[in-house]
């Protein structure tokens, strides 16, 4: 357990409306990443930070934003969000090589 | 861009079987492999890490094998149970410190019967 949490767990929303997920972390770690997972694609990184105000795009950040201004957060923005952003989104950080991953939101977008 | 592809995408064994599972990637110059296992809605737990320069990792009754230069990677279950029954997920990276991030397989879903 790396002291992950997510927030909120579950979430239906509208397309159109904004949505932020929220990441909590408690070791202090850097790096931190934010993925979803879709049945038949697996599991995709959105984005990633390396340090505070530090982040890249990962492999699927078209809709996405993210912002890190603490160590210990790290937040998913949707900005208007769409019937095909609806998947389980998870948080991960990274101690040493290793990463260790949030228990997951699931989101859907009506 | 670097693919990983896991075969079989299911798996049934009876219990007490050895079984292997199989991950394959296009980009040799990987970083690291790791294995991961989840749990039906839950999030990913790691399993063994593999450096480049490593040829296997050994936990318990779980022993991973890299070969860089054929791109291949196995998991080697013994004795297996039915708390064995998840999804196992492979993951490679092509790269350490800031640019440190996982390309994932879509997973073999094993299922150990009593």
């Amino acid at each position: 357990d790396a002291g992950i949490t997510q927030s909120p767990r579950h979430k239906v929303t509208e397309t159109g409306t904004p949505v932020t997920l929220r990441c909590h972390q408690t070791e202090n770690h850097r790096y931190m990443y934010w993925y979803r997972q879709d049945p038949g694609h697996g599991l995709r990184l959105i984005h990633y930070s390396y340090g505070v105000k530090d982040t890249d795009k990962g492999e699927v950040s078209d809709g996405y934003s993210v912002s890190r201004s603490k160590t210990e957060d790290f937040l998913l923005t949707l900005e208007s969000a769409t019937s095909s952003q609806t998947s389980v989104y998870f948080c991960a950080i990274s101690r040493g090589e290793t990463q260790y991953f949030g228990p997951g939101t699931r989101l859907l977008v009506l | 861009k670097q693919e990983v592809t896991q075969i079989p995408a299911a798996l049934s064994v009876p219990e007490g079987e050895n079984l292997v599972l199989n991950c394959s990637f296009t980009d040799s110059a990987i970083y690291n492999l790791q294995w991961f296992r989840q749990d039906p809605g839950k999030g990913l737990t790691s399993l063994l890490l593999i450096q480049s320069s490593q040829r296997e990792q050994t936990s318990g009754r779980l022993n991973a094998s890299l070969d860089k230069s054929s791109g291949r990677s196995t998991l080697y279950i013994a004795a297996s149970q039915p708390g064995d029954s998840a999804t196992y997920l492979c993951a490679v990276s092509n790269s350490g410190g800031s640019n440190y991030k996982l390309t994932f397989g879509k997973g073999t879903l094993l299922t150990v019967n009593p």
